[in-house]
């Protein structure tokens, strides 16, 4: 079965500096998808990114980007120039070929003025 | 825009008492359908989910059920509640753009 580890509950990082957060998964298949979400206070999930696994390129969405490491099955999401408004919940999500999503459990960023 | 209808936002039901919760699903056809619970401060648990009409994948072994009577309606129910079966309920579709998007939840307490 596939699972979604993030290693990291919670993390803090200084306003306007980068923070990368982990997250780890186990697969046997070799098609997939991979996802970051943000959940705020208003517990709303905002898609952040998302990874194609056939796809070798990192995915970036300004000020986010990801470390793909298929081999590795890593999936880490760097923020870069840190924001107030960054401070959420964050889920990295995986999506089989059956088109079942899991999630793990999540990393609290905190930001600091 | 997609968008999806989730209903009630809070709810308070006694122990043994049933549950039906809702959702529909706007502006995309034949969604991917989730339910997924929260746990205060925890993450997503998936529940259910659907790649059709009458399609149901269960991923929990509980007192609770899905279904799924239309393409865009996907529902949630329990014939008993227990007190393990407090949270946050999220609905989610996956539409044709292959993005997840969710629904605004529903806050269950179950006393």
């Amino acid at each position: 079965a596939q699972t979604v580890t993030q290693s990291q509950p919670e993390m803090s990082v200084q306003e306007a500096e980068t923070v990368t957060l982990s997250c780890t998964y186990d697969t046997s298949e070799s098609d997939y998808y991979l996802f970051w979400y943000k959940q705020p206070p208003s517990r709303q999930m905002i898609l952040v990114i998302r990874q194609e696994a056939y796809k070798q390129q990192n995915a970036t969405e300004n000020r986010f980007s990801v470390n793909f490491q298929k081999a590795a099955k890593s999936f880490s999401l760097k923020i870069s120039d840190s924001q107030l408004g960054d401070a959420a919940m964050y889920f990295c999500a995986y999506r089989n070929r059956d088109d079942k999503i899991i999630f793990g459990k999540g990393t609290r960023l905190h930001i600091l003025p | 825009s997609q968008t999806i209808h989730q209903w009630p936002a809070t709810l308070v039901q006694p122990v043994g008492s049933p549950l039906s919760l809702e959702c529909t699903v706007e502006g995309t056809s034949n969604p991917n359908l989730y339910w997924y619970r929260q746990a205060a401060g925890r993450g997503l648990q998936l529940l259910f989910y659907s790649v059709g009409i009458g399609q149901i994948s269960s991923e929990v072994p509980q007192n609770l059920s899905a279904s799924r009577p239309q393409d865009r309606q996907f529902i949630l129910s329990s014939k008993k509640l227990l007190l393990s079966d407090s949270g946050f309920y999220l609905c989610a579709a996956q539409g044709n753009n292959e993005k997840l998007f969710f629904g605004s939840g529903t806050q269950l307490s179950v006393l």
